[in-house]
């Protein structure tokens, strides 16, 4: 099956200016994520959606971020305006449930490196 | 709240020398456990999970994991490495909260392997 797909793999912007970036998951994934992994640090959740609805946005800067998931598919992180700590590499993941588990497994994209000057 | 402790920064092994990566938990219950690897400008992949049952888990690439509730570790395991597995290494933890979990991720471990 194909991976999740994102876009762009990198972005050099300027501070206060904005930047979007794109997500398609796996086929049939209801769920889907998006993490902020900073340079040295492990990834963090940024933003759960299940479906078009979203689960959990409780670490989303909302000030500054915005992401959603309009048909329950692809999905957008928005950050307007930047800043300079948001320079991180921005991961999309969907998930599967596990049947012999009971869990879901995430699958990561490549992810979309931002550098804010 | 969850937590996940990688105390090794850094890690350098000798090619066909084994290998251990240190990963501790923050759970009040047992949590559902995880291993990912990142290679350069790559996603995470996932190398092995623990849910429940046996507590030594087999991965992929050769990986292996023992679960140890006393110690609240979930270390992570290979009896030879290989200059491909040079890499990051996350440890990440998730409640097993009603057939869903948001993985919690340590801050990672870089594998450098000397040939």
């Amino acid at each position: 099956e194909a991976g999740v797909a994102q876009s762009p793999r990198y972005k050099i912007i300027e501070k206060r200016q904005s930047v979007a970036f794109w997500c398609n998951p796996i086929s049939g994934h209801a769920t889907l994520y998006w993490y902020q992994q900073i340079l040295g640090q492990g990834p963090k959740l940024l933003i759960q959606f299940q479906n078009n609805g979203v689960v959990d946005d409780s670490q989303l800067p909302k000030d500054r971020f915005s992401a959603e998931r309009l048909k329950g598919v692809d999905s957008t992180l928005k950050i307007q305006p930047a800043k300079l700590e948001d320079s991180a590499v921005y991961l999309c993941a969907s998930s599967s449930y596990d049947k012999t588990s009971g869990a879901n497994v995430l699958t990561f994209g490549a992810g979309s490196r931002l550098t804010v000057l | 709240a969850q937590s996940v402790t990688q105390p090794d920064i850094h890690i350098t092994v000798s090619e066909g020398a084994s290998l251990e990566l240190r990963c501790n938990y923050s759970y009040g219950a047992t949590p559902y456990l995880f291993w990912y690897v990142q290679s350069p400008g790559q996603g995470l992949q996932l190398l092995l999970k623990y849910f429940s049952g046996d507590t030594l888990v087999q991965g992929i690439k050769g990986f292996e994991a023992e679960f140890k509730r006393s110690q609240s570790s979930f270390n992570l395991r290979k009896p030879s490495v290989h200059w491909s597995d040079a890499a990051e290494y996350f440890c990440a933890v998730g409640p097993p909260s009603g057939g869903s979990y948001i993985p919690t991720f340590g801050r990672g471990t870089s594998l450098i392997v000397h040939p």
